[in-house]
Formats: structure tokens, C-alpha cells, sequence
């Protein structure tokens, strides 16, 4: 089955700590996103990147970091510098231009 | 900055009823404007997408309605049931330059039976 796979589904970490959600897709897809999901402020995107070992901030970077050293994954890092990580968040691929992009199922992060 | 605006906010309807959503942008670079559908604790699920290059779209109850000029797009679920209770969210992308794709806000939709 194709798709896009985001581990775990929930996440829980104290405070100070990094911690890294997984993304993993085996649909071909050049582009690569994450975006992050609160009530009431919609689809906020983190970083993208468009090809391998190449990635740009989104509007939201601060606070988290990427690598993109492989086609198929794109693992985002929640570093203890996010003040308020508790969140949704999402993974998305897409393919050649103006095509639909395919998101995962999500990872809820919770600082406990 | 919201690069794709969207409103309103929340809508309850009758089911039968036709719920519009509307969402606005600036960025004349956007070329492609997808519509999706989330339901509770998913990843959102692309519905129905239009170019520049058409007004109106229709795919099954939904339809999109495109005003180029107007720098707006607007989703509209005809007959509406139960079952589409869900969040719904407009985006655009400029595909031909970074590939980027903004979403707006969302809007949550009820259908009451």
C-alpha cells in the first residue's frame, strides 16, 4: 500500500527535552512537509523541502529542526527551544506540481 | 501572515442544506487551490481542487466556485448530509515557484440531521 506513515501517534515529553516525530513516505514524492495543527489556527506550516539534502523554513521554524537525507523520510526534531510544543502535527508529501498532496495520520505531542 | 484567509469560521446547517465556505488571497502566484476535508484525530484528505484557468468545478456535492479577479474561491456541498461534519480547509500553492502549500484557517462544519 502507498502512503505516508508518521510514528507514534501519540508523544509524550517533559520539558527540556528534544524529541523527534517521524515521517516516512513510500509514494515517490519529491516534496515533503510539516505543519502543525491547533484549534482555531488552522494548518501552520513548519519546514518543506522540495528534494533531497534541501529544506526552507516555513512560517513557524523557530524551535524545530529537519533532515531530508533520504527521498522517502523527512524527520522533524521538537527541540526544548519550542515554548509551547504541545500540538497536532502533520506530515504531507506531494508530487510533480499541482498535485494532490497526501498527509499522514498525524502525531499528538503532549509536554507533560 | 495568513496567506489564504477563510471564513467563516463555523457553520451549522440542516442537513439538505448547502453550506459555503469562502477564502481569500493576495499572492497572484498561487496556481493551484485545493479544498480539504478533515474529520477528528485524521490527517486532512484532499476533496476537490481547481486552476486558474476555470470558474467552477463540481466533483460529486461539491463544488468550487473560482473569481480570479475577485482573488477568491469558495466551496459549496450541495445536499449536505450528516457524514460531511467535518473541518474544511482552503489552500493554494504556487506551483511553478517554491512549491510551497498555505492553508487557511479551516472551518468547521455540522450537518444536523
Amino acid at each position: 500500500d502507498g502512503g505516508i506513515t508518521q510514528s507514534p501517534k501519540y508523544l509524550f515529553r517533559k520539558e527540556g527535552q528534544n524529541v523527534t516525530l517521524s515521517c516516512e513516505q513510500n509514494l515517490n514524492h519529491d516534496a515533503m512537509y510539516w505543519y502543525r495543527q491547533d484549534p482555531g489556527q488552522g494548518l501552520r506550516l513548519i519546514y518543506y523541502s522540495q528534494i533531497v539534502n534541501d529544506f526552507q523554513k516555513g512560517d513557524i521554524a523557530e524551535g524545530y529542526s529537519v533532515s531530508r537525507e533520504k527521498k522517502e523520510s523527512f524527520p522533524l526534531t521538537v527541540t526544548s527551544a519550542q515554548k509551547n510544543p504541545t500540538a497536532f502535527y502533520l506530515c504531507a508529501s506531494r508530487g510533480d506540481m499541482n498535485t494532490e498532496a497526501f498527509f499522514g495520520q498525524g502525531t499528538r505531542l503532549t509536554v507533560v | 501572515q495568513q496567506q489564504v484567509k477563510q471564513s467563516p469560521q463555523s457553520l451549522i446547517v440542516q442537513k439538505g442544506g448547502i453550506p459555503i465556505i469562502n477564502c481569500a488571497y493576495e499572492n497572484t502566484a498561487f496556481d493551484y487551490f485545493p479544498w480539504y476535508q478533515q474529520f477528528p484525530g485524521k490527517g486532512p484528505a484532499l476533496l476537490i481542487a481547481i486552476r486558474p484557468d476555470v470558474s467552477e468545478k463540481k466533483e460529486g456535492r461539491f463544488t468550487i466556485s473560482f473569481n480570479k479577479s475577485a482573488k477568491q474561491f469558495s466551496l459549496h456541498i450541495m445536499d449536505s448530509q450528516p457524514g460531511d461534519s467535518a473541518t474544511y480547509f482552503c489552500a493554494a500553492s504556487d506551483d511553478y515557484g517554491n512549491n510551497r502549500l498555505a492553508f487557511g484557517k479551516g472551518n468547521q462544519v455540522v450537518v444536523i440531521p
